[in-house]
């Protein structure tokens, strides 16, 4: 068990930019999980995943996001037109059924635009 | 739906004194609890976790929380503090829905000195 590893560790990117992010979590968790941390903030939820499905996505997840989980196993979430706003800690966690016992979490993506 | 709140924002103590981080959660079904630690530029990691039985629960790192339905609260203690525990620390709670997504406090930080 490999923990849940997300890349890259940090993304640079100037406004206007796409960029997009990868999640792989731990083998046959079937539950992925993206949320966003600013500085001085807890983790917000911004969308799951059930296998492939995308089930449920936050108010917080603007039209130029979109997350992708094609195969059930690794995830990508990718950013259009990025925004100083979008500057955060991306993480992704994952979990079998729901159950936190067994989930992790990502050491997460800086993502500073300037 | 669920939300948690975490009482002061900055914790100081001293290496050897008693760490008390509080939280206090609101919930229209019965909660699960879950206190996570933050080091910098790392994701985050469970410390334990409350569902059911057991109002008192150990964690790792001599951690332990009592959840007090009454009270609605589920305060993280350490007997004695050690220089290793400054970190950031996050209160968490799920919705028993499907997604079984976490809710995050805003995070207390703590500081242990010498």
């Amino acid at each position: 068990d490999t923990g849940v590893s997300q890349n890259p560790r940090h993304k640079i990117t100037k406004r206007g930019q796409n960029v997009t992010f990868r999640c792989d979590p731990i083998s046959e968790h079937n539950r992925l999980y993206w949320y966003r941390q600013t500085l001085g903030q807890g983790p917000e939820f911004l969308t799951y995943f059930q296998n492939e499905a995308q089930l449920e996505k936050s108010r917080l997840l603007s039209d130029r996001f979109s997350a992708e989980r094609p195969k059930g196993s690794f995830s990508t979430l990718e950013i259009q037109r990025t925004e100083q706003g979008d500057s955060a800690m991306y993480l992704c966690a994952s979990s079998l059924d729901g159950r936190w016992g067994l989930g992790g979490f990502g050491q997460g993506t800086r993502l500073t635009v300037v | 739906a669920q939300s948690v709140t975490q009482l002061g924002s900055h914790v100081s103590v001293s290496e050897g004194a008693l760490v008390l981080l509080r939280c206090n959660y609101s919930s229209s079904v019965p909660p699960y609890l879950f206190w996570y630690v933050q080091y910098p530029n790392q994701g985050l990691q469970l410390l334990l976790k409350y569902t059911t039985g057991a109002t008192l629960v150990k964690g790792i790192n001599g951690f332990e929380a009592e959840f007090k339905k009454s009270e609605t609260s589920f305060h993280l203690t350490k007997p004695s503090a050690h220089m290793s525990d400054a970190a950031e620390y996050f209160c968490a709670v799920t919705d028993t829905g499907t997604a079984s997504k976490l809710t995050f406090g805003t995070g207390t930080r703590l500081q242990v000195t010498l």
